[in-house]
Protein backbone atom coordinates (compact mmCIF):
# COMPACT_ATOMS: atom_id res chain seq x y z
CA UNK A 1 0.00 0.00 0.00
CA UNK A 2 0.70 3.54 -0.54
CA UNK A 3 0.81 4.66 3.66
CA UNK A 4 2.15 3.48 6.78
CA UNK A 5 0.86 0.12 7.78
CA UNK A 6 0.13 -0.90 11.48
CA UNK A 7 -1.30 -4.08 12.70
CA UNK A 8 -2.83 -5.28 14.51
CA UNK A 9 -5.69 -2.43 14.86
CA UNK A 10 -6.78 -3.69 18.07
CA UNK A 11 -5.31 -5.86 20.39
CA UNK A 12 -6.57 -6.81 23.77
CA UNK A 13 -4.08 -8.83 26.07
CA UNK A 14 -3.66 -9.83 29.81
CA UNK A 15 -1.85 -7.98 32.45
CA UNK A 16 1.82 -9.64 32.43
CA UNK A 17 1.96 -10.70 29.24
CA UNK A 18 4.14 -9.77 26.59
CA UNK A 19 2.46 -8.10 23.29
CA UNK A 20 4.35 -7.54 19.51
CA UNK A 21 2.95 -4.66 17.65
CA UNK A 22 4.32 -4.10 13.60
CA UNK A 23 4.67 -1.35 11.79
CA UNK A 24 5.60 -1.19 8.20
CA UNK A 25 6.51 1.91 6.41
CA UNK A 26 6.19 3.95 3.13
CA UNK A 27 8.59 2.15 0.73
CA UNK A 28 11.57 4.53 0.49
CA UNK A 29 11.65 5.83 3.64
CA UNK A 30 14.74 6.28 5.97
CA UNK A 31 13.44 7.52 9.18
CA UNK A 32 10.65 5.76 11.40
CA UNK A 33 9.29 6.75 14.76
CA UNK A 34 7.13 4.81 17.47
CA UNK A 35 4.96 7.59 19.63
CA UNK A 36 2.31 6.41 21.83
CA UNK A 37 -1.19 8.59 22.64
CA UNK A 38 -2.96 8.15 26.00
CA UNK A 39 -6.79 9.26 25.85
CA UNK A 40 -7.24 12.93 26.09
CA UNK A 41 -3.09 13.11 26.05
CA UNK A 42 -0.72 14.40 23.15
CA UNK A 43 1.68 12.34 21.43
CA UNK A 44 4.56 10.77 23.14
CA UNK A 45 8.05 10.31 21.57
CA UNK A 46 8.92 6.10 22.33
CA UNK A 47 11.62 5.69 19.64
CA UNK A 48 12.88 6.55 16.46
CA UNK A 49 15.35 4.80 13.47
CA UNK A 50 17.44 6.54 11.05
CA UNK A 51 18.72 4.42 8.03
CA UNK A 52 21.18 1.83 9.79
CA UNK A 53 22.09 4.40 12.61
CA UNK A 54 21.91 3.32 15.71
CA UNK A 55 18.39 3.89 17.38
CA UNK A 56 17.47 7.00 19.58
CA UNK A 57 15.68 5.08 22.46
CA UNK A 58 15.40 8.49 24.76
CA UNK A 59 11.58 8.16 24.87
CA UNK A 60 10.82 4.44 25.89
CA UNK A 61 9.24 4.40 29.09
CA UNK A 62 10.60 1.63 30.83
CA UNK A 63 13.09 -1.19 29.84
CA UNK A 64 9.98 -3.27 29.30
CA UNK A 65 9.54 -1.53 25.89
CA UNK A 66 11.68 -2.50 22.91
CA UNK A 67 11.87 -2.59 19.26
CA UNK A 68 14.01 -3.20 16.65
CA UNK A 69 13.69 -2.02 13.02
CA UNK A 70 14.95 -5.57 10.36
CA UNK A 71 16.22 -4.26 6.73
CA UNK A 72 15.67 -0.82 6.95
CA UNK A 73 12.11 -1.26 6.81
CA UNK A 74 9.43 -3.11 8.81
CA UNK A 75 9.56 -2.29 12.79
CA UNK A 76 8.41 -4.36 15.87
CA UNK A 77 7.71 -2.23 18.96
CA UNK A 78 7.66 -5.04 21.83
CA UNK A 79 6.35 -4.64 25.66
CA UNK A 80 7.11 -7.11 27.72
CA UNK A 81 5.13 -7.91 31.16
CA UNK A 82 2.29 -5.86 30.10
CA UNK A 83 1.05 -3.24 32.66
CA UNK A 84 -2.98 -1.55 32.96
CA UNK A 85 -0.77 1.51 32.39
CA UNK A 86 0.46 0.71 28.99
CA UNK A 87 -2.93 0.83 27.53
CA UNK A 88 -3.20 3.27 24.50
CA UNK A 89 -2.96 3.84 21.15
CA UNK A 90 0.72 3.08 19.46
CA UNK A 91 1.25 4.98 16.48
CA UNK A 92 4.18 4.53 13.57
CA UNK A 93 4.77 6.80 11.25
CA UNK A 94 7.88 7.55 8.65
CA UNK A 95 9.72 10.41 6.89
CA UNK A 96 11.70 10.42 3.67
CA UNK A 97 14.53 11.90 5.55
CA UNK A 98 15.17 13.56 9.29
CA UNK A 99 14.11 16.69 7.62
CA UNK A 100 10.87 16.18 6.01
CA UNK A 101 7.35 15.62 7.45
CA UNK A 102 6.20 12.25 8.71
CA UNK A 103 3.39 10.17 7.40
CA UNK A 104 0.98 8.29 10.35
CA UNK A 105 -0.39 5.04 10.58
CA UNK A 106 -3.84 4.67 11.75
CA UNK A 107 -2.40 2.97 15.18
CA UNK A 108 -2.53 0.10 17.36
CA UNK A 109 -5.11 0.40 20.23
CA UNK A 110 -3.57 -1.56 23.10
CA UNK A 111 -5.85 -2.68 26.06
CA UNK A 112 -4.57 -4.83 29.53
CA UNK A 113 -6.59 -5.92 30.98
CA UNK B 1 7.81 23.19 31.17
CA UNK B 2 6.13 22.33 27.06
CA UNK B 3 7.91 23.19 24.53
CA UNK B 4 5.02 23.38 22.54
CA UNK B 5 2.17 24.91 23.29
CA UNK B 6 -1.42 25.15 21.35
CA UNK B 7 -4.50 27.04 22.07
CA UNK B 8 -6.92 27.07 22.45
CA UNK B 9 -7.92 23.34 23.77
CA UNK B 10 -11.07 23.54 22.34
CA UNK B 11 -13.30 25.80 19.88
CA UNK B 12 -16.93 25.53 18.96
CA UNK B 13 -17.57 27.67 15.76
CA UNK B 14 -20.65 28.10 13.74
CA UNK B 15 -20.75 26.86 10.22
CA UNK B 16 -18.63 29.62 8.15
CA UNK B 17 -17.81 31.54 11.14
CA UNK B 18 -13.61 31.73 10.70
CA UNK B 19 -11.37 31.59 13.17
CA UNK B 20 -7.62 30.72 13.86
CA UNK B 21 -5.37 28.40 15.71
CA UNK B 22 -2.22 28.74 17.57
CA UNK B 23 1.22 26.88 18.20
CA UNK B 24 4.00 28.30 19.74
CA UNK B 25 7.15 26.98 20.75
CA UNK B 26 9.71 27.95 23.28
CA UNK B 27 13.20 27.25 21.73
CA UNK B 28 14.86 28.51 19.19
CA UNK B 29 16.44 27.20 16.33
CA UNK B 30 13.30 25.32 14.10
CA UNK B 31 13.79 23.00 11.33
CA UNK B 32 10.30 22.85 10.66
CA UNK B 33 6.63 22.47 11.70
CA UNK B 34 4.26 20.41 10.94
CA UNK B 35 0.60 20.67 11.10
CA UNK B 36 -1.56 17.84 11.01
CA UNK B 37 -5.29 17.05 11.68
CA UNK B 38 -6.84 13.66 13.81
CA UNK B 39 -9.94 12.24 13.63
CA UNK B 40 -11.43 10.29 16.39
CA UNK B 41 -9.65 6.41 16.41
CA UNK B 42 -7.55 7.46 13.22
CA UNK B 43 -3.66 8.39 12.93
CA UNK B 44 -3.07 11.76 12.21
CA UNK B 45 -3.36 13.28 8.95
CA UNK B 46 -0.41 15.48 7.59
CA UNK B 47 -1.69 18.71 6.56
CA UNK B 48 1.21 21.45 5.98
CA UNK B 49 5.03 21.82 6.36
CA UNK B 50 6.78 25.39 7.50
CA UNK B 51 9.91 25.85 7.63
CA UNK B 52 11.15 29.57 7.99
CA UNK B 53 9.56 33.02 9.20
CA UNK B 54 6.35 34.54 7.19
CA UNK B 55 6.45 31.29 5.17
CA UNK B 56 2.79 30.14 4.54
CA UNK B 57 0.50 27.38 2.96
CA UNK B 58 -3.04 26.96 1.89
CA UNK B 59 -5.40 23.77 1.18
CA UNK B 60 -8.98 24.69 0.83
CA UNK B 61 -10.43 26.35 3.90
CA UNK B 62 -7.07 25.89 5.92
CA UNK B 63 -4.03 28.30 5.76
CA UNK B 64 -0.41 28.07 7.74
CA UNK B 65 1.60 30.73 8.25
CA UNK B 66 5.18 30.74 10.58
CA UNK B 67 6.42 33.81 12.66
CA UNK B 68 9.96 33.52 14.88
CA UNK B 69 8.18 31.92 18.02
CA UNK B 70 4.62 30.74 16.71
CA UNK B 71 2.43 29.55 13.96
CA UNK B 72 -1.21 29.98 13.29
CA UNK B 73 -4.18 27.23 11.46
CA UNK B 74 -6.56 30.29 9.90
CA UNK B 75 -9.78 28.20 8.90
CA UNK B 76 -11.88 30.25 6.44
CA UNK B 77 -15.75 29.77 6.98
CA UNK B 78 -15.26 25.89 8.69
CA UNK B 79 -18.10 23.31 7.41
CA UNK B 80 -18.91 20.60 9.98
CA UNK B 81 -16.48 18.14 8.34
CA UNK B 82 -13.62 20.24 9.30
CA UNK B 83 -14.17 19.16 12.97
CA UNK B 84 -11.49 17.45 14.21
CA UNK B 85 -8.28 17.45 16.73
CA UNK B 86 -5.52 20.02 14.78
CA UNK B 87 -1.90 18.99 16.21
CA UNK B 88 1.02 21.25 15.57
CA UNK B 89 4.41 19.46 15.64
CA UNK B 90 7.54 21.05 16.03
CA UNK B 91 11.22 19.32 14.81
CA UNK B 92 14.64 21.62 16.40
CA UNK B 93 18.10 22.26 15.38
CA UNK B 94 20.56 20.34 17.67
CA UNK B 95 20.85 17.24 16.75
CA UNK B 96 17.25 16.02 17.65
CA UNK B 97 15.14 14.84 14.13
CA UNK B 98 12.43 13.70 16.56
CA UNK B 99 9.13 15.98 16.03
CA UNK B 100 7.68 17.27 19.44
CA UNK B 101 3.67 17.44 19.69
CA UNK B 102 1.92 19.82 21.70
CA UNK B 103 -1.37 18.52 23.07
CA UNK B 104 -3.65 19.76 20.04
CA UNK B 105 -6.90 22.07 19.70
CA UNK B 106 -10.07 20.35 19.42
CA UNK B 107 -12.40 21.66 16.65
CA UNK B 108 -16.21 21.32 16.36
CA UNK B 109 -18.11 23.03 14.17
CA UNK B 110 -21.80 23.15 14.28
CA UNK B 111 -24.29 23.12 11.32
Amino acid sequence: GAGVSQSPSNKVTEKGKDVELRCDPISGHTALYWYRQSLGQGLEFLIYFQGNSAPDKSGLPSDRFSAERTGGSVSTLTIQRTQQEDSAVYLCASSLTSNTEAFFGQGTRLTVV
Amino acid sequence: EDQVTQSPEALRLQEGESSSLNCSYTVSGLRGLFWYRQDPGKGPEFLFTLYSAGEEKEKERLKATLTKKESFLHITAPKPEDSATYLCAVRLSGGSYIPTFGRGTSLIVHP
